[in-house]
């Protein structure tokens, strides 16, 4: 079965410069979540869309920015990198159509801000 | 958003059986209680969902008591491979973000 398609996998970057991750979900998932957990941490909900639109939206800083586009992949636009932004970046998808609208996690992108 | 307290970590041996109790005294009521597993450097796993009384699927039994506010995941005869971290949340099923609060560090020795 496919699963979330994520990437890069690895991403290595200098303080100040700009990152995006891009996230392709389940065919068919009509929502798209993005995580951030740094080392030792639990996963902190970053922003979630729904149907292209934006649903929700926790702790993400504003140098951060997210969109869907019409193909239902989704980015996260990171700019003004700092030193902890350094995480793993998880993005999930789900369905409101399923009977318990689980969440499927994609293997993440590990990012390192030097 | 409801919050959830669960055991920081928990010890086991193979062959017994687990449960992990996670507190959640504001739930909503159109809220659901998931949990999630989650191996280290890999995204969470659902588990089991459930709203009210006992869930069962292969993996696991899900217990939640009448009044909600707290529920047990229930792992039967774990093995080495279940350690991980275990993660209860809650939240409605309409695409709301569930916050992943601190979870339970489950080892399971030989």
């Amino acid at each position: 079965a496919a699963g979330v398609i994520q990437s890069p996998r690895h991403l290595i970057k200098e303080k100040r410069e700009t990152a995006t991750l891009k996230c392709y979900p389940i065919p068919r998932h009509d929502t798209v979540y993005w995580y951030q957990q740094g080392p030792g941490q639990d996963p902190q909900f970053l922003i979630s869309f729904y149907e292209k639109m934006q649903s929700d939206k926790g702790s993400i800083p504003d140098r951060f920015s997210a969109q869907q586009f019409s193909d239902y992949h989704s980015e996260l636009n990171m700019s003004s990198l700092e030193l902890g932004d350094s995480a793993l970046y998880f993005c999930a998808s789900s369905s409101r159509k399923q009977r318990y609208n689980e969440q499927f996690f994609g293997p993440g992108t590990r990012l390192t801000v030097l | 958003l409801a919050k959830t307290t669960q055991p920081i970590s928990m010890d086991s041996y193979e062959g017994q059986e687990v449960n992990i109790t996670c507190s959640h005294n504001n739930i909503a009521t159109n809220d659901y209680i998931t949990w999630y597993q989650q191996f280290p450097s890999q995204g969470p796993r659902f588990i089991i969902q459930g709203y009210k009384t006992k869930v069962t699927n292969e993996v696991a039994s899900l217990f939640i008591p009448a009044d909600r506010k707290s529920s047990t995941l229930s792992l039967p005869r774990v093995s080495l491979s279940d350690t991980a971290v275990y993660y209860c949340l809650v939240g409605n099923n309409y695409g709301q973000n569930f916050v992943f609060g601190p979870g339970t560090r489950l080892s399971v020795l030989p």
